[in-house]
């Protein structure tokens, strides 16, 4: 079964900062997406950004980029000048064609003024 | 609609009740997906609808946990006998068929929190 962990928490980042999530999967698949959502305490999911697998070119959404690695199977999610409204839950998610999305545990992330 | 609508927003029931809830996708989404979602925690899937009939209904808990999309839009999450382990956020999420304009991107609502006293 596939499986996805993201190893931080919590995770705290100075406003106008850069900050970087982790985030590590399990399959055996070789054609996937991966997906970085964000949940404010409204509770819900916003799609951050989108990775298809078959493409060797890191995604970028203005100040959220990916660093996809999938040989490591590791998709981690960069935010440059981070603002205050960044503050949420980010989730990792893997999903294979029409299945469902495997979501990672989660990881708090604070912006300080 | 223009995004997944979920009711109740906020569900107060009383251990061994019966709780129904709902949700309406966006329309032209012939995937439907339930999840829960416990307090710090990132969803958990509960069960897949492609059209009318379960694709994937492994996530369910037990037999209490029930759904259904009797017309391939509307669903209905139904719970009986509710336990306060039932206490949770439950997530609703569509999505297009494949291919075509499945960007692979499913699309959620804001979830119904239901809390069993």
């Amino acid at each position: 079964a596939q499986t996805v962990t993201q190893s931080q928490p919590e995770m705290s980042v100075q406003e106008a900062e850069t900050v970087t999530l982790s985030c590590t999967y399990d399959t055996s698949e070789s054609d996937y997406y991966l997906f970085w959502y964000k949940q404010p305490p409204s509770r819900q999911m916003i799609l951050v950004i989108r990775q298809e697998a078959y493409k060797q070119q890191n995604a970028t959404e203005n100040r959220f980029s990916v660093n996809f690695q999938k040989a490591a199977k590791s998709f981690s999610l960069k935010i440059s000048d981070s603002q205050l409204g960044d503050a949420a839950m980010y989730f990792c998610a893997y999903r294979r064609g029409a299945q469902k999305l495997v979501f990672g545990q989660g990881t708090r992330l604070t912006i300080n003024p | 609609g223009a995004g997944v609508s979920q009711t109740p927003s906020n569900k107060v029931t009383e251990k061994g009740k019966y709780v129904e809830l709902r949700c309406d996708p966006i329309s032209g989404h012939t995937a439907l997906y339930w999840y829960r979602q416990s307090l710090g925690q990132g969803p958990e899937f509960l069960i897949y609808f492609q059209g009318t009939g379960a694709a994937d209904d492994s996530g369910l808990p037990n037999d209490r946990f029930f759904a259904v999309r009797p017309e391939g839009s509307v669903s209905t999450l139904k719970i009986q006998r509710t336990e306060r382990g039932d206490s949770a956020v439950y997530l609703c999420a569509s999505s297009f068929p494949s291919g075509g304009q499945n960007t692979g991107e499913l699309f959620f609502g804001e979830g119904s929190r239901l809390t069993v006293l």
